[in-house]
């Protein structure tokens, strides 16, 4: 069964640090999509960055980059220099085929707090 | 940037009786989906549209539940009876193609059954 796991319930870090999120997923897919969003306060869920799982190069989009380890099934988000504005509910997701990327796979999510 | 305009954001409804949450996707967008979250759990993935028709649906997506997008209109998901197990929050999502592409998602709408 394809499934994706994020054990961290909740992290609480101080502004301007660096920050990583894991997420581990199965799947017997040779090919998939693993994405990261994030829920705000006011319930908007924005796309943050994807990896394919045929690149070995790791995705890096602004302040976020992941760490993708295929062989663990891991795929970890890190947020460098976070803001205050970070402060959010991180979710993990894949996309189990590559011919339906709409058709997500979330994990239970992640709550990040950032204090100044 | 493209949004996803759920409405209402809060809807509560007497057990039995009918439901439709609407969705206004992205205007460009040819892709529909539907996902359900209970309270402290994920998003679960409920049901994809293209061009009139289902195209998956999960085994959380109900016989009483049904979908539709009459004429380009909004993207609706009706629940027919509705029971207390169907109370969630329920989001809209919208792409422009099938792969390769963002998916963009509304902001859900709460759904309590009474």
């Amino acid at each position: 069964a394809q499934k994706v796991t994020q054990t961290q319930t909740s992290i609480s870090v101080v502004e301007k640090t660096t920050v990583t999120m894991d997420c581990v997923y199965e799947t017997r897919d040779s090919s998939y999509f693993l994405f990261w969003y994030k829920q705000t306060a006011s319930g908007e869920i924005v796309f943050l960055i994807r990896q394919d799982s045929y690149k070995k190069e790791n995705a890096t989009v602004g302040h976020y980059s992941l760490n993708f380890q295929k062989p663990k099934s891991s795929i970890g988000l890190i947020i460098t220099a976070t803001q205050i504005e970070d402060s959010a509910v991180y979710f993990c997701a894949m996309s189990p085929t590559n011919y339906n990327q709409g058709k997500l796979i979330f994990g239970q999510g992640t709550k990040l707090s950032i204090k100044p | 940037g493209p949004k996803v305009l759920q409405i209402p954001s809060h809807q509560i409804i007497d057990m039995g009786q009918m439901v439709t949450l609407n969705c206004d996707p992205v205007s460009n967008h040819l892709y529909f989906y539907w996902y359900k979250q209970i309270l402290g759990q994920q998003m679960e993935f409920l049901v994809n549209f293209y061009n009139g028709k289902v195209m998956e649906k999960s085994k959380l997506f109900k016989d009483q539940f049904s979908v539709e997008r009459p004429d380009g209109s909004y993207f609706t998901l009706k629940i027919q009876p509705t029971a207390l197990e169907d109370s969630a929050v329920y989001f809209c999502a919208s792409s422009l193609v099938r792969v390769n592409t963002e998916v963009f998602f509304g902001k859900g709408t709460r759904l309590t059954v009474v």
